[in-house]
């Protein structure tokens, strides 16, 4: 499968727990983002990364979450002291140039 | 804030049916349009795509048409089928917003046989 991977699938946490996700691109793709998605609505960004340079981050992004791209190639997205309202679908994109995004199946995470 | 947004939430249609699937956006500086499909569980699929020099662009089955005059996007699907059902999202690319795309609520397509 050459698509955009996603792990894990599924996270069940505590509160105030701290969970990472991992997503692996396409190899050739330049670009990665994660977004976001909550039942009902559209996905919504939170940060990108060109390379192993984080770009762009979203106001939805506090301080409690980090991403990394240490290599340029697979990504990490780091929640710290989950909260209730960070359950959510987590979906990881790549692409090559600004076109053309391609998700994964996203990992997610309830929070209890 | 603005955002991109859709006309109907839901659309059922028959089996063989067309379905046309609509999007309104409110910033005319956007310059690229993607239509996605998610199914339950899964991450959106990219359906077709199309930038602002364009007003239509035909793929397998499907048709996007943009009319930048009234700030609209429609997904024309041809012969509707079960496997079509699904939430379709809309995604613009607003220059002003940076590189991520913006993606609108959705439309869940029912397609019966």
């Amino acid at each position: 499968d050459t698509g955009v991977s996603q792990d894990p699938r599924h996270k069940i946490t505590k509160r105030g727990q701290n969970v990472t996700f991992r997503c692996d691109p396409i190899s050739e793709h330049n670009r990665l983002y994660w977004y976001r998605q909550t039942l009902g609505q559209g996905p919504e960004f939170l940060t990108y990364f060109q390379n192993e340079a984080q770009l762009e981050k979203s106001r939805l992004l506090s301080d409690r979450f980090s991403a990394e791209r240490p290599k340029g190639s697979f990504s990490t997205l780091e929640i710290q002291r989950t909260e209730q309202g960070d359950s959510a679908m987590y979906l990881c994109a790549s692409s090559f140039g600004e076109e053309k995004l391609f998700f994964g199946s996203g990992t997610q995470l309830s929070v209890l | 804030g603005e955002s991109v947004g859709l006309h109907l939430p839901t659309l059922s249609v028959q089996e063989g049916d067309n379905s046309i699937i609509n999007c309104a956006y409110s910033n005319s500086a956007s310059d690229y349009f993607i239509w996605y499909k998610q199914e339950s569980g899964k991450g959106p699929q990219f359906i077709i795509d199309i930038r602002s020099n364009m007003d239509k662009r035909q793929g397998q089955r499907v048709t996007v048409l943009l009319n930048k005059t009234v700030k609209h996007l429609s997904l024309q699907i041809a012969a509707t089928q079960p496997g079509d059902s699904a939430v379709y999202f809309c995604a613009e690319n607003r220059p002003s917003a940076g590189t991520a795309l913006i993606f609108g609520k959705g439309t869940t397509l029912s397609v019966s046989s």
